[in-house]
């Protein structure tokens, strides 16, 4: 199976500050379609996961421009330009290139 | 709008079966993948495994012997079967739907709320 890390794995964060995520994979997602398959999930406290960036870079419907994900082969990054207070939760990648897809340990986002 | 909503037993004692389904509302169950997601207590997402609309199935190998999913698209609905739990098994339940596609790739779309299992005596 394809091992996902993250870090930090706590992310304390100031309203309107920029903070980012990282997420590494054990094998490269780079399909050879040209598409990095990794996908990014937040879970906000009490609600089920919801998809937030899918093929590496592509938001999904209805998430803020202030939320853009980045990297290729191994190595990933999402990254809030200026984070809100309703940002925080849980936020996980997830490599979807082969099964079983496997999910990071998530990153626990909180107000400083 | 898409929802899924899971039911089914919350206590279910070792050793024996638990049984969950998801209910698709908003949207038919053709002709998607749909999937089973857990969440142990304090612990990451875990791939349980999927079904597409025509019954085609994948199984994550780590549960492989223990699961089945099935799909009833007359009722809109699919489950999931996971035998001989454990207290390993205790988690938080979510069905998903799996959207796949050239330019979407493969990613949850739509997630239902979840339910809590417990396994204990």
């Amino acid at each position: 199976d394809i091992v996902m890390t993250q870090s930090p794995l706590s992310l304390p964060v100031t309203p309107g500050e920029p903070a980012s995520i990282s997420c590494r994979s054990s094998q490269s997602l780079l399909h050879s379609d040209g598409h990095n398959y990794v996908d990014w999930y937040l879970q906000k406290p009490g609600q089920s996961p919801q998809l937030l960036i899918y093929l590496g870079s592509n938001r999904a419907s209805g998430v803020p421009d202030r939320f853009s994900g980045g990297g290729s082969g191994t190595v990933f990054t999402l990254t809030i330009t200026r984070v809100e207070a309703e940002d925080v939760g849980v936020y996980s990648c997830m490599q979807a290139l082969q099964a079983p897809f496997t999910f990071g340990p998530g990153t626990k986002v909180h107000i400083k | 709008q898409v929802q899924l909503q899971e039911s089914g037993p919350g206590l279910v004692k070792p050793s024996e079966t638990l049984s969950l389904t998801c209910t698709v509302s908003g949207d038919s169950i053709s002709p998607y993948y749909w999937s089973w997601i857990r969440q142990p207590p304090g612990n990451g997402l875990e791939f349980i495994g999927y079904v597409y609309y025509n019954g085609i199935t994948y199984y994550n190998p780590s549960l492989k012997s223990r699961v089945t999913i099935s799909v009833d698209t007359s009722k809109n609905q699919f489950s999931l079967k996971l035998t001989s739990v454990t207290a390993a098994d205790t988690a938080l339940y979510h069905c998903a739907r799996l959207k796949t596609g050239p330019t979407t790739g493969r990613a949850f779309d739509y997630w239902g709320q979840g339910t809590l299992v417990t396994v204990s005596s």
